[in-house]
């Protein structure tokens, strides 16, 4: 089964600083997808950003990109120029594609919570 | 844009009552998924569907039930709720099992 760990239960950053959170992650599949979602204090669940395992190049919204490792299962989360409002709980999660028998669910993480000091 | 609508938004329960929480997919999404966040807790996946068949189950106690009608809505239907049943549920929609999925709000329910 695969597993996600983030090492890191709690983070601070200075706001306009940058910071990042890790992710790393346990699975036998070639195929899979990763994500970053935000849990803000109202708990709403809300996608940062996505990674295809295929794709080499790292993906970036705006001031959040990804430093994604495959050969050592990494996926790191960078936010530039932090903002009061980026503080969240972040969870990394994986998915593997159902076309490859795999399950459609989300494995999540235990979380980061990111607290963004003025 | 729309996004995913559940409701209630927020349930008090007593134990050995029975809860009904409602997802309201984004439009045109046809796979809907549900999960199980316990307080302090990461979501734990509950079930899914996809074009109004079941298309996997997790960790879903027998008491608890789900389907996903014509419209594309689906409802969990609990019973013989514990207290250790008390969580945020969220549901969550996909454009297709294959797609990104895009959680609504979530509904807090408390067992007394």
């Amino acid at each position: 089964a695969q597993t996600v760990t983030q090492s890191q239960p709690e983070m601070s950053v200075q706001e306009a600083e940058t910071v990042t959170l890790s992710c790393t992650y346990d699975t036998s599949e070639s195929d899979y997808y990763l994500f970053w979602y935000k849990q803000p204090p109202s708990r709403q669940m809300i996608l940062v950003i996505r990674q295809e395992a295929y794709k080499q190049q790292n993906a970036t919204e705006n001031r959040f990109s990804v430093n994604f490792q495959k050969a050592a299962k990494s996926f790191s989360l960078k936010i530039s120029d932090s903002q009061l409002g980026d503080a969240a709980m972040y969870f990394c999660a994986y998915r593997s594609p159902p076309a490859q028998g795999g399950s459609e669910k989300l494995v999540f993480g235990k979380g980061t919570k990111l607290t963004v000091n003025p | 844009a729309a996004g995913v609508i559940q409701s209630p938004r927020h349930l008090i329960k007593e134990k050995r009552e029975t809860a009904t929480l409602k997802c309201y997919p984004i439009p045109r999404h046809d796979t809907v998924y549900w999960y199980q966040q316990g307080p302090g807790q990461d979501p734990q996946f509950l079930i899914s569907f996809y074009e109004k068949m079941q298309s996997d189950k997790g960790s879903i106690p027998d008491r608890f039930s789900a389907q996903q009608f014509s419209d594309y809505h689906s409802e969990l239907n609990m019973s013989s709720l514990e207290l250790g049943d008390s969580a945020l549920y969220f549901c969550a929609s996909s454009l297709g099992p294959l797609q990104t999925q895009y959680f609504g709000p979530g509904t807090r329910l408390l067992v007394l």
